[in-house]
């Protein structure tokens, strides 16, 4: 069975950091591109980043660019989302995702991780 | 980075069809055959419905079919159904400068 598991969430302050964990099991991650896609309370979906199978392209939304780092640990079959300089706006599901076609169809999602950055 | 535009809410009858609109640019929808669709009910992760415009995942109904037309992708749902209830999105690749995927705004589908 396909699965995807994340873990890391938590209640952070802002200005602080997190790193999210995703542990696939049932599948290959070094297959796909994998992602991260967020959505706030009540809100949409946000495309947040991406990594090619090999790690060699990355690719970042500008609301994370320059906070947000994506990787990758293929011998493992995870994917990670380390996150600095948090804020309010940050406060989200985070969900990892497969990419099955390598043009965006996400087809295996995780249940998602809760961030809440507050003081 | 600016969403692509859906309707916020459509709703139909059980058995009919429906058909929501994702509107983008010529440097997203437009341009490329990467547009796909998800649905999400409430408290669950999003299930992708279509990729690369009008693909079928495999295990998805063939009432959701995936369609596109300048800068205008568009899923139809044929034969409505209650379990159709649900928020749909699409989502699209965007050659900008770095590239990325941008999600629509979401729609909210009821079944009358």
């Amino acid at each position: 069975e396909v699965q995807l598991v994340e873990s890391g969430g938590n209640l952070v302050q802002p200005g602080g950091s997190l790193r999210l964990s995703c542990a696939a099991s049932g599948f290959t991650v070094s297959t796909y591109w994998m992602n991260w896609v967020r959505q706030a309370p009540g809100k949409g979906l946000e495309w947040v980043a991406n990594i090619k199978q090999d790690g060699s392209a990355i690719y970042y939304a500008d609301s994370v660019r320059g906070r947000f780092t994506i990787s990758r640990d293929n011998a493992k079959n995870s994917l990670y989302l380390q996150m600095n300089s948090l804020s309010a706006e940050d406060t989200a599901v985070y969900y990892c995702a497969t990419d099955i076609s390598s043009t965006g169809g996400l087809e295996y999602w995780g249940q998602g991780t809760l961030v809440t950055v507050s003081s | 980075q600016s969403a692509l535009t859906q309707p916020a809410s459509v709703s139909g009858s059980p058995g009919q069809s429906i058909a929501i609109s994702c509107t983008g640019t010529s440097s997203d929808v437009g341009g490329y055959n990467y547009v796909s669709w998800y649905q999400q009910h409430p408290g669950k992760a999003p299930k992708l419905m279509i990729y690369d415009v009008s693909n079928r995942p495999s295990g998805v109904s063939d009432r959701f079919s995936g369609s596109k037309s300048g800068n205008t992708a568009s899923l139809t749902i044929s034969g409505l159904q209650a379990e159709d209830e649900a928020d749909y999105y699409c989502n699209s690749y965007r050659d900008s400068s770095p590239p990325l995927y941008v999600f629509g705004t979401g729609t909210k589908v009821t079944v009358l």
